[in-house]
C-alpha cells in the first residue's frame, strides 16, 4: 500500500524566510504526489501535483515541490514566507483514492 | 464555474439519530469521493464513486455507512444511528478520473451529541 510521512506536525517560520515542509512517500511504481492546503473551517485547496513530467513542479502562491526517486521525497517549499501562507499542509499519494499524511501546521512569525 | 458543494455546511444529531449529507460535484467529474476528518487529522477515504459504480467502498467504518450516486452526479452519505465517534468533519471531493486532482467541497462538519 501507498503511503506519506510528513516531518514535524508544526513549523513556524518568519515572514520572508524560506518555508520547507517535508514529505516522504513509500510507493512500489511511480507515484502520482500531491500538496494541498486547507484553512480553517475550509476544504482542501491543490497547491501542485507530480505526475512525472518533470521532478521540479510550481504550484500556486509561489510553491514548488522536487521530486526526488533517490530519497522518495516530495518537500515543498516557498522562498520568502507571507502571512497569508499560515495554513494546515497536507501530503497525499494517489492509488485512485488520496492517502494524506497527518498534516503539517505552518505559522508565520510576523 | 461553480466548485464542489456540500450541505449542510454544519450538522448537530443526537446520538442515535439519522443523518445525510449531500454532495454536488464539479459537472464532468465522474469521480467522486467521501472523505472523514477528524480534529487534527488528515482525511481518510470513505468510498469512492465512478459516474454511479460504487467502486470502493473500503473505508466505511461500519455498515450504518452508506453512500449512493444514482444518477452520477450528486451525491449522499448517510449515516444511520449515529454514534459520538461519528463527530467529524465529512469532505467531499470530485475529479476528472482516476488520479487526476481532487476538487474538495468546504466539507460538512457533523457533530453528535
Amino acid at each position: 500500500a501507498q503511503s506519506v510521512t510528513q516531518l514535524g506536525s508544526h513549523v513556524s517560520v518568519s515572514e520572508g524566510a524560506l518555508v520547507l515542509l517535508r514529505c516522504n512517500y513509500s510507493s512500489s511504481v511511480p507515484p502520482y504526489l500531491f500538496w494541498y492546503v486547507q484553512y480553517p473551517n475550509q476544504g482542501l485547496q491543490l497547491l501542485l501535483k507530480y505526475t512525472s513530467a518533470a521532478t521540479l513542479v510550481k504550484g500556486i502562491n509561489g510553491f514548488e515541490a522536487e521530486f526526488k526517486k533517490s530519497e522518495t521525497s516530495f518537500h515543498l517549499t516557498k522562498p520568502s514566507a507571507h502571512m497569508s501562507d499560515a495554513a494546515e499542509y497536507f501530503c497525499a499519494v494517489s492509488d485512485e483514492k488520496l492517502t494524506f499524511g497527518t498534516g503539517t501546521r505552518l505559522t508565520i512569525i510576523p | 464555474g461553480a466548485g464542489v458543494s456540500q450541505s449542510p455546511r454544519y450538522k448537530v444529531a443526537k446520538r442515535g439519530q439519522d443523518v445525510a449529507l449531500r454532495c454536488d460535484p464539479i459537472s464532468g467529474h465522474v469521480s467522486l469521493f467521501w472523505y472523514q476528518q477528524a480534529l487534527g487529522q488528515g482525511p481518510e477515504f470513505l468510498t469512492y464513486f465512478q459516474n454511479e459504480a460504487q467502486l470502493d467502498k473500503s473505508g466505511l467504518p461500519s455498515d450504518r455507512f452508506f453512500a449512493e450516486r444514482p444518477e452520477g452526479s450528486v451525491s449522499t452519505l448517510k449515516i444511520q444511528r449515529t454514534q459520538q465517534e461519528d463527530s467529524a468533519v465529512y469532505l467531499c471531493a470530485s475529479s476528472l478520473g482516476l488520479n487526476q486532482p481532487q476538487h474538495f467541497g468546504d466539507g460538512t462538519r457533523l457533530s453528535i451529541l
